[in-house]
């Protein structure tokens, strides 16, 4: 019953360099999500996946970049990583049907130094 | 696009009595929300949600009444425990589209 896994858990970068987030769910979810998290700022939606094959842009994409790689697997890219990216980034899915709960994995907490 | 605001940021109450959390969102074609409790440490779990054909619901102690008109809903939480303390967010949502959350509620209950 793994649910959303997100690796890895933490990590620090150096100004510039890139990296990627990895997420994947075993859950059959058709939307997927990520999310970065601030202190004061709740939960911003970075990139979302309505289906595979399909991104968009959420309340603050700049500097990132994703990939809907299959069904199971959504990971977000830090090109050249700034230190206003330090926060806890956080995947989500669900079904995509109507109203449905969506689960959280356990969060990559990032500093970029 | 949406814009879900929540208050208080901070919510202090004696064990044993209420908490009230309050959130208003922007896009009235939204039909989708939920609340989700953070504890340290961990992702956001939902703990209750409810649709827009409804105005309340209820499990255990923990309640959402949803107001579509003024486009506000709020998380109502009685004989407050413990275990209640954490970080609470409202979020708002339409059908197979984003989810929109609030900032978010620290609520600390007191001995």
């Amino acid at each position: 019953n793994a649910g959303v896994t997100q690796t890895p858990k933490f990590q620090v970068l150096k100004t510039g360099q890139s990296m990627t987030l990895q997420c994947a769910q075993d859950m059959n979810h058709n939307s997927m999500y990520w999310y970065r998290q601030d202190p004061g700022m709740g939960l911003r939606l970075i990139y979302y996946s309505a289906s595979e094959g399909t991104t968009d842009k959420g309340e603050v994409p700049n500097g990132y970049n994703v990939s809907r790689l299959n069904k199971r697997e959504f990971s977000l890219r830090l090109e050249s990583a700034a230190p206003s990216q330090t926060s806890v980034y956080f995947c989500a899915s669900r079904t995509g049907g109507p109203n449905t709960e969506a689960f959280f994995g356990q969060g990559t907490r990032l500093t970029v130094v | 696009g949406e814009n879900v605001e929540q208050h208080p940021s901070t919510l202090s109450v004696q064990e044993g009595d209420s908490a009230v959390i309050k959130c208003t969102y922007s896009d009235s074609a939204s039909n989708y929300f939920p609340w989700y409790k953070q504890e340290l440490g961990k992702g956001p779990q939902l703990i209750i949600d409810i649709r827009s054909n409804v105005g309340e619901k209820k499990d255990q102690r923990i309640a959402v009444t949803l107001n579509k008109t003024a486009k506000h809903f709020s998380l109502h939480i009685t004989e407050t425990q413990p275990e209640d303390s954490a970080v609470y967010f409202c979020a708002a949502s339409k059908t197979g589209d984003k989810i929109i959350f609030g900032k978010g509620t620290r609520l600390h209950i007191l001995p």
